[in-house]
Parts: C-alpha cells; structure tokens; sequence
C-alpha cells in the first residue's frame, strides 16, 4: 500500500518566480491538504481539496493556489514568490467520510527561495 | 479559536531515561488528539492517537491519555533509545467535521548514548 508521495523532494527558486509542487494520495484516500512548515514551526493549513474543489482554506495569501485531479492527485501552486515562502511544504491525505479525522503526511518537498 | 501549546525544547535525555513531553490544549467540543513524530529530513508520521477522553493512545513504547479534567494529553515513553531523536509534535483535530489539524510548536527530542 503506497502512501502519500510527493515531488519533486527539493527545489530551488528566485524571488517572483512561481513554482508546482505535487502529491498523489494514500492508496484510497480522496481528500488532499497541503501545509507550510516554517522551518522550527509546526506545520501551518494551507488549504484542503475533495472532490476537485477546494474546501476550506487557511489564513494564506490568493498566490497560493491549487488544484486536484480526477484521481485525487493535487498540486500546490505558489506565484510571485517571497523569501518568506521558503519552507517544507507537506501534502497530507484523508477519507474523512469514512468516520476517520486522521491525516497521512507525505515526505515533503524543501523549497527554496533566494 | 483553538489551540495546542507544547513544552519548549530541546529536551535532552540519556539512554533509557524516562520521557515525558507536556501538551495541553483549547478546544470547543470534543477534540480527537494526536501525536505526531518528524525525524530529521522528513514528513509527519503518526505516532498515536486518542479520540475521547481517557482513551490511551499507544504506538512503539509510547503513551499518552486524553485528559479532559485538565485538557492535556502529555507524551511518555518509560525508557527512550538514540534512535527516538526527533521533533514531536501534539496536535487536535475538532470533531465538527473539518478534520484539519491544529499543531504545536513542536518538541525537539536529543537522546544521547
């Protein structure tokens, strides 16, 4: 059973560049959320897709955007990056319908923004 | 609204110490209440969870007890080993339906030989 996966592992970017970062859910899991770990924080709630909408939405600026797939796969989608979004950025997934509030993190991805 | 708060770390142990890391939490309802262990250059893994209280959540030596009296749910493993360095983190879940986590600040666990 694979679980949550992510890419690319690391990523290095400039200030105003924009960049795509991808999770593919645990093996029967339909819902996708992504969060920003500052690095020595606890992760921060970017924002949650089901069923190829987004359903709720962290305190995160409209730069951040995302989108999920008919196979539950997401993407996270950052513009016109900052220093500031210099962080792990996790991919988590769910199935909330089957009575379980448990979320299954992936690896993450490191980005970098100089 | 709600929320988690860890001890501050890092807490440095020997071998075979005994481990206790503190959380409370502020929550509406009944949370579900969950720890979290991230070793260095790596994702979350769940480490255990308790959905009520008194439940006991357990998973490879460690322990932690929901305790609504007190809104705590303290992490404790009785004799830790090198291999336990990590950051650990306390985290609730509400049960309105949202499911999103609230996390600490994390824990960061150093044992030495």
């Amino acid at each position: 059973d694979a679980g949550v996966t992510q890419s690319p592992t690391h990523l290095i970017k400039t200030r105003g560049q924009q960049v795509t970062l991808r999770c593919s859910p645990k093996s029967g899991h339909d819902t996708v959320s992504w969060y920003q770990q500052a690095l020595g924080q606890g992760p921060q709630f970017i924002f949650q897709y089901y069923e190829e909408e987004e359903r709720q939405r962290g305190n995160f600026p409209d730069r951040f955007s995302g989108h999920q797939f008919p196979n539950y796969s997401s993407e996270l989608n950052v513009n016109a990056l900052l220093l500031g979004d210099s962080a792990l950025y996790l991919c988590a997934s769910s199935h909330p319908d089957r009575g379980s509030n448990t979320q299954y993190f992936g690896p993450g991805t490191r980005l970098t923004v100089l | 609204g709600d929320s988690v708060t860890q001890m501050e770390g890092p807490v440095t142990l020997s071998e075979e110490a005994f481990l206790t890391i503190n959380c409370t939490y502020t929550a509406t309802g009944y949370p579900s209440l969950f720890w979290y262990v991230q070793y260095p250059g790596e994702g979350l893994q769940l480490l255990l969870k308790a959905t009520k209280a008194d439940d006991k959540g357990s998973n490879k030596g460690f322990e932690a007890t929901y305790r609504k009296e007190t809104t705590s749910f303290h992490l404790e493993k009785g004799s830790v080993q090198v291999s336990d360095s990590a950051v650990y983190f306390c985290a609730l879940s509400d049960s309105g339906g949202s499911y999103i986590p609230t996390f600490g600040r994390g824990t960061s666990l150093i044992v030495h030989p």
